[in-house]
């Protein structure tokens, strides 16, 4: 049982234009939601996160939304820039707790 | 400041042995926690400890364990390995438990299992 969803496994931007990469999560109970970026051979680095009694959180050119009732997140990057080709996840716990449960990753490509 | 270190980076065991992989936290941080990374799974929590006492598991079986010291170093000891069971372990520190934004994950110990 999949809890947290990331339907699109790769993704291709140009240099410059938005980055949107969505997730979806079926447990009720999440109530806060990170993303991290991870290159090859190397472990996620934290990105970005989001409380439930937030819909937006913003950090330089990473923002990222959430909509409670349609259990649906989303990381906007703008403007994306080619190291920022990485994989990204969309991770969910409860109260905070270091127990996250991932979705399966988005590989993100950025083109010159 | 030193990153999170996990040793060794790469193995190869045969099915039925046991293994015992190591983390480092980085310095003053007393939580690790443990996940299994594959490609038709993802990533999964196995298990977190703070001060020595195991604070969270995921579903995992019992052949699954692990442990931490005094100076916060952990390890993690899969037994009976099954060819499954091969996978990118990453564990991951923090300062204290209960703030997963504030994990800093290692590169991983890529086990695998013939």
């Amino acid at each position: 049982d999949q809890q947290v969803k990331q339907n699109s496994p790769s993704l291709s931007v140009q240099e410059g234009r938005i980055s949107i990469l969505n997730c979806d999560y079926t447990n009720s109970m999440f109530d806060y939601f990170l993303w991290y970026k991870k290159y090859p051979a190397e472990g996620p680095t934290f990105l970005i996160s989001i409380s439930s009694i937030k819909d937006k959180n913003e950090d330089g050119r990473f923002t990222v939304f959430l909509n409670k009732s349609a259990k649906h997140l989303s990381l906007h990057i703008v403007p994306s820039q080619p190291g920022d080709s990485a994989v990204y996840f969309c991770a969910a716990s409860v109260g905070g707790a270091q127990k996250l449960v991932f979705g399966q990753g988005t590989r993100l490509t950025i083109n010159p | 400041k030193a990153g999170v270190t996990q040793t060794p980076r790469y193995l190869i065991k045969t099915r039925g042995q046991q293994v015992t992989l190591s983390c480092s936290p980085i310095s003053g941080h007393r939580s690790v926690s443990w996940y299994q990374q594959t490609p038709g799974q993802g990533l999964q929590f196995l298990f977190e400890y703070f001060s020595e006492t195991q604070r969270n598991k995921g579903n995992f079986p019992g052949r699954f364990s692990g442990r931490q010291f005094s100076n916060s170093r952990s390890e993690m000891n899969v037994s009976t390995l099954e060819l499954g069971d091969s996978a990118l372990y990453l564990c991951a520190s923090s300062w204290t438990s209960g703030r997963s934004d504030e994990q800093f994950f290692g590169p991983g110990t890529r086990l695998t299992v013939l």
